[in-house]
């Protein structure tokens, strides 16, 4: 398996544009997760999804973010408009449902607002 | 989910055994250990999770203590890969209640 697979890889942007991150899970994964990290706030839990249904959304810090799963093998998570404080890494994350739970991280967006 | 306390660093010598504590004192009966790591631009990284009993994983060893206010995670032989951020954290498993809260983690250098 590849593992969580998020694109891209790098985005720099200008303070006003929109941002879109993606993210495809697992497969056979049936939650899905999208945190932020920074130095100042640490790693710090956006939104999550169980069966493609927002469950918490309640770490999105703004309406200016929006997320979606429109089905089980993407996500995206938007940003409109972006600020500079939105300077992050965006990880997502997937998990099983059932069991122990273990989430399998991707290997993060790094996000620039100038 | 249960607030875990843990140093801010720690240093660990190549080939030794490398001994990172927590305390989750507030732990419920429900809830379970877990242990991850990031490694430096990378996304963490699960390692190991536990209820109760000791757990042993090919990555790591984890004790958690008789009354469950405590554990230790033993990585037996450091390398320099080793070296990360590692997040204890205190959460139910299973179910819709499934979601990840970080601390600051510990901060182990494996050196030379």
């Amino acid at each position: 398996d590849a593992g969580v697979i998020q694109s891209p890889r790098h985005e720099v942007t200008e303070m006003g544009q929109e941002v879109t991150l993606r993210c495809k899970p697992i497969s056979g994964h049936n939650s899905l997760f999208w945190y932020r990290q920074t130095m100042m706030r640490g790693l710090e839990l956006l939104i999550y999804f169980n069966n493609n249904v927002p469950i918490d959304d309640s770490g999105m810090p703004e309406d200016r973010f929006s997320a979606k799963m429109p089905n089980a093998s993407f996500s995206t998570l938007k940003i409109q408009p972006s600020e500079p404080r939105d300077s992050a890494v965006y990880f997502c994350a997937s998990s099983s449902y059932t069991g122990p739970n273990e989430q399998y991280f991707g290997p993060g967006t790094r996000l620039t607002v100038t | 989910d249960a607030k875990t306390t843990q140093p801010p660093s720690m240093d660990c010598a190549e080939g030794r055994a490398a001994n990172l504590p927590c305390n989750h004192s507030t732990i419920s009966g429900n809830e379970y250990v877990y242990w991850y790591r990031q490694i430096h631009s990378q996304g963490p990284q699960y390692i190991i999770h536990g209820l109760k009993n000791n757990e042993t994983n090919e990555m790591a060893s984890l004790i958690i203590t008789e009354d469950r206010k405590s554990s230790t995670l033993i990585l037996p032989h450091a390398t320099l890969r080793d070296t990360a951020v590692y997040y204890c954290i205190v959460r139910v498993a299973g179910g819709t209640a499934s979601k990840l809260t970080f601390g600051t983690g510990t901060r182990l250098q494996v050196t030379l």
